[in-house]
């Protein structure tokens, strides 16, 4: 298993930018999560899937963010337009939802840098 | 509000030594303790797990202590070593429920 795979690993745009990252779940799992890392505050749940469907958005900043995943193997986080403040390691982690919250999984992130 | 606290949020610990993590919890609903590890460049990846019927839990050189009155955990890493340099996070959730809550991190620096 290829694990949780994100890209890109690292991202530099100018702000203002829209900026896409991506995730591809491991196969079989059902339940997809977005978290945000910064020094400051931490691992910050932003979003989660669960079957495809949104469950729990209330962790993303703003309207200027947005999530999406179309099918089981493939979502998207998108930020437009992008500021200094997002800045970030963003992380995408899987699990299969009957398990409860056991069995997180993380991909290894994206290094997401706006100037 | 932050409703898993976790310190210190840096510790250097000399080879061979105790390396101790505390966490507290505000929320008695939570009834799965999960700690994470994570290397630079790395995701966090499961570590070690605790259920609040049980005081400690015990792999190898890590250990989760937990008192429940008191609503805290603890990890402790034993003979710490200098690949055991990693940021530690403490997590909380509840059974049903796909959130897990993360503690502000801490990042173990084991020195020769």
């Amino acid at each position: 298993d290829a694990g949780v795979i994100q890209s890109p690993r690292h991202e530099v745009t100018e702000m203002g930018q829209e900026v896409t990252l991506r995730c591809k779940p491991i196969s079989g799992h059902n339940s997809l999560f977005w978290y945000r890392q910064t020094m400051m505050r931490g691992l910050e749940l932003l979003i989660y899937f669960n079957n495809n469907v949104p469950i729990d958005d209330s962790g993303m900043p703003e309207d200027r963010f947005s999530a999406k995943m179309p099918n089981a193997s493939f979502s998207t986080l998108k930020i437009q337009p992008s500021e200094p403040r997002d800045s970030a390691v963003y992380f995408c982690a899987s699990s299969f939802s009957t398990a409860g919250p056991y069995g997180y999984t993380f991909g290894s992130g994206t290094r997401l840098t706006v100037v | 509000q932050q409703q898993v606290k976790q310190s210190p949020q840096s510790l250097i610990v000399q080879k061979g030594g105790i390396s101790i993590i505390n966490c507290a919890y505000e929320n008695t609903a939570f009834d799965y303790f999960p700690w994470y590890q994570q290397f630079p460049g790395k995701g966090p990846a499961l570590l070690i797990a605790i259920r609040p019927d049980v005081s400690e839990k015990k792999e190898g050189r890590f250990t989760i202590s937990f008192n429940k009155s008191a609503k805290q955990f603890s990890l402790h890493i034993m003979d710490s070593q200098p690949g055991d340099s990693a940021t530690y996070f403490c997590a909380a959730s509840r059974t049903g429920y796909q959130k897990v809550t993360f503690g502000i991190g801490t990042k173990l620096q084991v020195i020769p």
